[in-house]
């Protein structure tokens, strides 16, 4: 069956940087691209951006432009999301979510940001 | 960005109810209109695609409806398990855009 597995929690300090990953399983996957997407604590989902599997080209929404980077181990069918120069801000559940219309989702990676 | 507003945030109901949860899209968004079901620490599960498509292997209780700016989720006869938050994504136009949740708990 099609999977989306994360990674496990983190604890940050802020400035430091954190990558996360998305491995997936149960389809091709270059076939579709994968999603991004951010939920900080009693907020609502915020679209980051998404990473075309096949090129390895990513898309960024306005938000997440700078310190935010969608890559591939495609040899791995994983996807990783680094965030840089952490901020408290950063401090939420990021998932990921299958293209497809957002058909399939990990479940999520708690981000804690704080010194 | 097309702005999605859901309601009600919070919706109290029993075992057997029939509850209705609503988002309403800025603008068109042509059908584009998904549904999910989020329990703590577990993935979002996409319920409902495209208005009224049932995803493969959850239970007919569960429908969509609506058109141009107004969607609807109904739940005809709740269950236990379905308590937990659900929440509507667009994905007519870039970027996709979420409703704010609703909470739904036991009466």
């Amino acid at each position: 069956q099609i999977q989306l597995v994360q990674s496990g929690p983190e604890l940050k300090k802020p400035g430091e940087s954190v990558k996360i990953s998305c491995k997936a399983s149960g389809y091709t996957f270059t076939d579709y691209a994968m999603h991004w997407v951010k939920q900080a604590p009693g907020k609502g989902l915020k679209w980051m951006g998404w990473i075309n599997t096949y090129t390895g080209k990513p898309t960024y929404a306005d938000d997440f432009k700078g310190r935010f980077v969608f890559s591939l181990e495609a040899s791995a069918s994983t996807a990783n999301l680094q965030i840089s120069n952490l901020k408290n801000e950063d401090t939420a559940t990021y998932f990921c979510a299958r293209e497809g219309a957002f058909d399939y989702w990990g479940q999520g990676v708690m981000v804690t940001v704080s010194s | 960005d097309i702005q999605m507003t859901q309601s009600p945030s919070f919706l109290s109901a029993s075992v057997g109810d029939r509850v209705t949860i609503n988002c309403k899209a800025s603008q068109n968004i042509n059908k584009y209109l998904n549904w999910y079901q989020q329990k703590l620490g577990e993935a979002p599960k996409r319920l409902i695609y495209n208005t009224n498509n049932l995803q493969t292997g959850i239970p007919s209780r569960f429908s969509g409806s609506g058109s141009g700016t107004d969607y609807t989720l109904t739940i005809s006869s709740l269950q236990p398990e379905d308590f937990a938050t659900y929440f509507c994504l667009q994905h007519n136009s870039f970027p996709g855009t979420f409703g704010s949740g609703t909470k739904l708990e036991i009466k």
